[in-house]
């Protein structure tokens, strides 16, 4: 079955840096992989998806991700971070061709300081 | 706003009792998916359902059910509630083409406190 880990519970960042939070996917086909962010006491907001081509994918309010299949990893990056930007970050993943669940992973906590 | 509405967004029940949540997806949407967020479990993916029948099942525990009606909302039941049942409950839905690639889109989720 398809799953995803995210290494770091928290990420500290100061406003104006880069930053990165990572992802790493584990699937037998091929990998559909996706970034959500969760503010305080919401629901989960879609940012961004890889499905096939480009390995670097473009979503919402910067925010960026690689696909890398040799690292088996999809990390989300943003080259100009904001205080606004601090919120709960998940990455998913879909393995194959069928609409099946998606399977999340643990969450990384960014917190961007002024 | 992702279109995907849930209700209640708070409840508070007693140990024991039983509740229902409730979820209409995005206008369109087909598929419907549940899920259990807490502390110290994360988000965790309970069932999906697909048209009204069920798809997939994941860490849905024997006195939870769900199901899709016709008209495509869906309702989480939850019996014989336990403290450790209190979590945020959420409901996604994802559109009508059955493709893996598809978004799904998250509600804002119903709070349930057990007491």
């Amino acid at each position: 079955a398809q799953s995803v880990a995210q290494p770091e519970d928290q990420v500290n960042v100061a406003e104006g840096n880069p930053l990165t939070v990572k992802c790493t996917y584990s699937v037998s086909g091929n990998p559909y992989l996706f970034w959500y962010v969760q503010y305080p006491n919401r629901g989960l907001q879609f940012l961004l998806k890889y499905i096939t081509g480009d390995n670097l994918v473009k979503g919402s309010y910067g925010f960026e991700a690689e696909f890398n299949k040799s690292q088996t990893s999809f990390h989300l990056k943003k080259p100009s971070a904001l205080v606004s930007d601090s919120a709960l970050y998940f990455c998913a993943v879909r393995e194959g061709d069928n609409n099946n669940d998606m399977r999340f992973g643990a969450g990384t906590r960014l917190t961007v300081k002024p | 706003d992702s279109g995907v509405t849930q209700t209640p967004k708070h409840l508070i029940t007693a140990t024991g009792q039983r509740v229902t949540l409730r979820c209409s997806p995005r206008s369109g949407d087909l598929s419907v998916y549940w899920y259990q967020q807490s502390l110290d479990q994360g988000l965790q993916f309970l069932i999906q359902y697909y048209n009204g029948e069920e798809r997939a099942k994941g860490n849905i525990l024997e006195r939870f059910s769900a199901q899709q009606f016709p008209d495509l909302h869906s309702e989480l039941n939850l019996s014989s509630l336990e403290l450790g049942d209190s979590a945020l409950y959420f409901c996604a839905s994802s559109s009508r083409v059955r493709s893996s690639g598809n978004t799904i889109y998250f509600g804002e989720g119903s709070w349930l406190t057990v007491v």
